[in-house]
């Protein structure tokens, strides 16, 4: 079975602050997304990697940034938190771009 | 922009039921759809998938439904059973595969 893992359930940050989410997958898997889940928005997509050290933006990119190092390891970086980036942050990972994506828990991020 | 979209946000069913899930896109050029299933507090998990080049297809009680003439597909849950209360929600996939869209779900609640 696929494991997508996220480094924290809950977070709690203040205003201004550096918030980095962590996502490993165990599959080998080449690509690795970051969503961000809003009531009434649905999944919109933040960043995606194809491969190590390669990124891509979404639809969303802007106030974060990622980080792909490593196959299995893919950040999401908030370099300043804001309180309208207070959401549900899911990662996913596939095989290939047009293949189905494994998602993560979900971290749920509170920014006051 | 392109869109994929859900009908209804909520859904409510009796236990034993038949529930149906519809789901509309606007890229006649999609040719790749999931259904996912989200269970409160977790991440959504896939359910069944199909590709432009079927109208249906069948897994374990689900059977989705794709018309590509009117730009729609449907999720068939049979025989509704109370753990398939969860938001379920479609994506769907353009042609170069990092086009690539989520609906914002609908509630399924069933009642027993």
């Amino acid at each position: 079975d696929v494991k997508v893992t996220q480094s924290s359930r809950y977070l709690v940050k203040r205003t201004g602050e550096k918030v980095f989410l962590e996502c490993v997958q165990d599959m080998d898997h080449e690509n690795m997304f970051w969503y961000r889940q809003d009531p009434g928005l649905g999944l919109r997509l933040i960043y995606f990697s194809y491969d190590v050290k390669m990124k891509e933006k979404g639809d969303i990119p802007e106030g974060y940034s990622v980080s792909r190092e490593k196959k299995e390891r893919f950040s999401l970086i908030l370099e300043s938190a804001s309180t309208n980036q207070t959401s549900m942050y899911l990662c996913a990972s596939s095989s290939q771009l047009q293949e189905t994506q494994y998602f993560g828990p979900g971290t749920r991020l509170l920014v006051l | 922009g392109e869109s994929v979209g859900l009908h209804l946000p909520t859904l409510s069913v009796q236990e034993g039921d038949n529930s149906i899930i519809n789901c509309a896109y606007s890229n006649s050029a999609s040719d790749y759809f999931i259904w996912y299933k989200q269970e409160s507090g977790k991440g959504p998990q896939f359910i069944i998938d199909i590709r432009s080049n079927m109208d249906k297809r069948q897994g374990q009680r689900v059977t989705v439904l794709l018309n590509k003439t009117v730009k729609h597909l449907s999720l068939q849950i049979a025989a509704t059973q109370p753990g398939d209360s969860a938001v379920y929600f479609c994506a769907g996939w353009g042609p170069t595969g990092n086009q690539f869209y989520f609906g914002t779900g609908t509630s399924l609640t069933v009642i027993p």
